[in-house]
C-alpha cells in the first residue's frame, strides 16, 4: 500500500510564474490536508479537502492560492504569480476520514524555491 | 483558535537515557493529540497518538501521557538511540469538520552516542 505521494519533490519557479503541487492520497483515503512549513518552524495548516469539496480553507492566503481535489486524480495546490515569500516546503497529508479525528499520514513534501 | 506550545526547543541526551518532550494546548475541545517525527529532508512521520478518553498510551520505547485538566501532553522516549535524533512535533485537533492539526514549533532531539 503506497503512502502519500507528492510531486514534484523539488520545484524552482521564477517570481511571477505559477506553481502546481500534486498530492495523491493513500489508497482508501478520501480526505486531504495541505500544510506549509517554513525553515526552522512547525507546519501551518492551509486547507482541508474531500473529494470535490473544500471543507476548511481558513489557512489559505486570500489571494494567489487555490486548491482542489477532483473526483478523479490527485489533489492540486496552485500558487499563482509566486513571490519569494512563497518559498517553503509544502506537505500533503491524507486520512480515511468518516468522522472523528483520525490519523493523518504525510507525504515527503514539495520544496518550492522562488528565484 | 487552538494554540499549541512545545518546550524545550532543543534537547540533548546521552544514548540510553530517557527523553521527555512536553506540549500544552489551549482549546479544551481538542480531543486528538498525535506526535510526529521529522528527519531532515523528509515528511513528518506519525509515531504515536492519544485521544482524550485515555490518559496514557505506550508503544515499545515510546509513550504519551495526557492531562486534560491541565491541557498538556508529553512524549516519553526510553532507552534513546542515535536514530531517535530528529525534530519532534506535537499537534492537536478537534476532529470531524475541524480535524485540521495545529502543530507546535517542534523540538530538535539530539542523542549523543
Amino acid at each position: 500500500n503506497a503512502g502519500v505521494m507528492q510531486n514534484p519533490r523539488h520545484l524552482v519557479r521564477r517570481r511571477g510564474q505559477e506553481a502546481r503541487l500534486r498530492c495523491s492520497p493513500m489508497k482508501g483515503h478520501s480526505h486531504v490536508y495541505w500544510y506549509r512549513q517554513l525553515p526552522e518552524e512547525g507546519l501551518k495548516f492551509m486547507v482541508y479537502l474531500q473529494k470535490e469539496n473544500i471543507i476548511d480553507e481558513s489557512g489559505m492566503p486570500k489571494e494567489r492560492f487555490s486548491a482542489e481535489f477532483p473526483k478523479e486524480g490527485p489533489s492540486i495546490l496552485r500558487i499563482q504569480q509566486v513571490v519569494r515569500g512563497d518559498s517553503a516546503a509544502y506537505f500533503c497529508a491524507s486520512s480515511p476520514g468518516s468522522g472523528g479525528a483520525t490519523e493523518a499520514f504525510f507525504g515527503q513534501g514539495t520544496r518550492l524555491t522562488v528565484v | 483558535g487552538e494554540n499549541v506550545e512545545q518546550h524545550p526547543s532543543t534537547l540533548s541526551v546521552q544514548e540510553g537515557d530517557s527523553a521527555v518532550i512536553k506540549c500544552t494546548y489551549s482549546d479544551s475541545a481538542s480531543n486528538y493529540f498525535p506526535w510526529y517525527k521529522q528527519e531532515l529532508g523528509k515528511g513528518p512521520q506519525l509515531i504515536i497518538d492519544i485521544r482524550s478518553n485515555v490518559g496514557e498510551k505506550k508503544d515499545q520505547r515510546i509513550a504519551v501521557t495526557l492531562n486534560k485538566t491541565a491541557k498538556h501532553f508529553s512524549l516519553h522516549i526510553t532507552e534513546t538511540q542515535p536514530e531517535d535524533s530528529a525534530v519532534y512535533f506535537c499537534a492537536a485537533s478537534r476532529g470531524g469538520a475541524n480535524s485540521k492539526l495545529t502543530f507546535g514549533k517542534g523540538i530538535t532531539l539530539s542523542v549523543r552516542p
